[in-house]
């Protein structure tokens, strides 16, 4: 258990429907980062938030957003859903938000668009 | 651009024998790199790093090594046991600025008993 939390585990809609996934990082950690696996792809970083402000932005759509709240939670937000963003979406935190710093994962969201 | 390179999608070992999981880079200014492990439904779980100061870092059955001069790294298991069987990522930090870490695409691990 990596001490970061991730709900729904699972969430299943339809084309052109918003959904929100939430992470909760490990205790004391300050960044959150999220990321996107899809079908025999690795993962892609989308967007990372310190102490929440965004810090560093990868592969987002513009349909996507997220943000980190006071107590550190953050949300991704889908909108617009198209079947192509069926995936794997992993949360994962660090301590400080510099590059290398080792990174703890969710378990991750898994989202079907039909 | 792939930065981060596993070439290998699939490794096939007996169990007690070494697996010894593979990954190359392209951006010389990388200074550090780690290792993930992922069971399926599950995240990846940080496994073992190195700093490019070293060439080996040990950590009980997994040793990863690194070749500056030939950009690769290597992950090794000895022995590999049945519950190593995962997919393997190599990550190394970004460098231009919009990504903490990029990943290789993994590699899948299965250790036959």
């Amino acid at each position: 258990d990596s001490g970061v939390t991730q709900t729904p585990k699972h969430l299943i809609t339809a084309t052109g429907q918003r959904v929100t996934l939430r992470c909760s990082p490990r205790s004391g950690d300050l960044s959150v980062y999220w990321y996107q696996q899809s079908l025999d792809q690795g993962l892609q970083f989308l967007i990372q938030y310190y102490n929440g402000e965004e810090r560093a932005k990868g592969n987002i759509l513009e349909r996507f957003s997220a943000q980190q709240f006071p107590d550190l939670h953050s949300e991704l937000n889908l909108s617009s859903l198209e079947l192509g963003d069926s995936a794997l979406y992993f949360c994962a935190s660090s301590v400080q938000p510099g590059e290398g710093e080792t990174q703890y994962f969710g378990p991750g969201t898994r989202l079907l668009v039909l | 651009d792939q930065q981060v390179k596993q070439n290998s999608p699939s490794l096939s070992v007996q169990e007690g024998r070494i697996s010894i999981l593979n990954c190359d880079y392209t951006n010389s200014m990388f200074d550090y790199f780690l290792w993930y492990k992922k069971y399926p439904a599950e995240g990846p779980t940080f496994l073992i790093s190195i700093s490019s100061i070293k060439d080996k870092n040990e950590d009980g059955r997994f040793t990863v090594f690194l070749n500056k001069s030939a950009k690769h790294l290597s992950l090794h298991i000895v022995p590999s046991q049945p519950g190593d069987s995962a997919v393997y990522f190599c990550a190394a930090p970004g460098l231009s600025g919009n990504t903490p870490l990029v990943f290789g695409k993994g590699t899948r691990l299965s250790v036959i008993a």
